[in-house]
């Protein structure tokens, strides 16, 4: 069973653009949850989806960022408009059924 | 709101010491509480899980204390090796299955290096 897969694992973007970051969970998990890592900080959640749900997205920022998790395929962290305080490393993490969560090895994003 | 904090921020040991990191949450009404250990550049890996009703849990020469009335837990390492050099990470969970119930609250982390 592989684990959770980020992709990419580093994404670079010009302020302005777009970033897209993938997170395929572990076989057999619905729900996903995404965590920012700004540097020299703590992780901080994001929002909890299970498919096709968001389930809690109140450490999401209210523009620019969304989430999805579609019956089919990966879940989208979707970046509109990038600054440069966005740069940071973002991570997903998948669960069974709500409880534990495993953890992806994160996308850094980096803002020029 | 939640808050989890983590002392020291960095610590510094020479191999073979034992040692023990701190966290302390301000809300006790926790499900359960995790550390992780996160090595530079990567991703996160649970090294234990102790549920709101336990005490302690041990894995190897890892140790972790539970006091939810008080709200801090202690992560201690026995015989300490350059390899456990890392950044842990104590984490809280929110009771409940809906809404907030399951997200983690992170602390900042204690940077370990041990010195061979």
């Amino acid at each position: 069973n592989a684990g959770v897969m980020q992709n990419p694992r580093h994404l670079v973007r010009r302020r302005g653009q777009e970033a897209r970051l993938r997170c395929s969970p572990m076989k057999g998990h619905s729900h996903v949850y995404w965590y920012r890592q700004l540097p020299e900080e703590g992780l901080k959640f994001m929002v909890y989806l299970q498919k096709e749900n968001i389930i809690d997205e109140s450490g999401m920022p209210k523009e620019r960022f969304s989430a999805e998790f579609p019956k089919e395929g990966p879940s989208i962290l979707r970046i509109q408009q990038v600054v440069r305080g966005d740069s940071a490393a973002y991570f997903c993490a998948s669960s069974p059924h709500g409880d534990t969560q495993y953890f992806g090895p994160g996308t850094r994003l980096t803002v020029l | 709101k939640q808050e989890v904090t983590q002392i020291p921020a960095a610590l510094s040991v020479p191999e073979g010491e034992n040692l023990v990191l701190n966290c302390s949450f301000t809300d006790s009404a926790i499900y359960n509480l995790q550390w992780f250990r996160q090595d530079p550049g990567k991703g996160l890996t649970s090294l234990l899980l102790i549920q709101s009703s336990q005490r302690e849990q041990t894995s190897g020469r890892l140790n972790a204390s539970l006091d939810k009335s008080s709200g801090r837990s202690t992560l201690y390492i026995a015989a300490s090796q350059p390899g456990d050099s890392a950044t842990y990470l104590c984490a809280v969970r929110a009771p409940g299955r809906e809404t907030s119930g399951s997200r983690l609250t992170f602390g900042e982390g204690t940077q370990l290096t041990v010195n061979p």
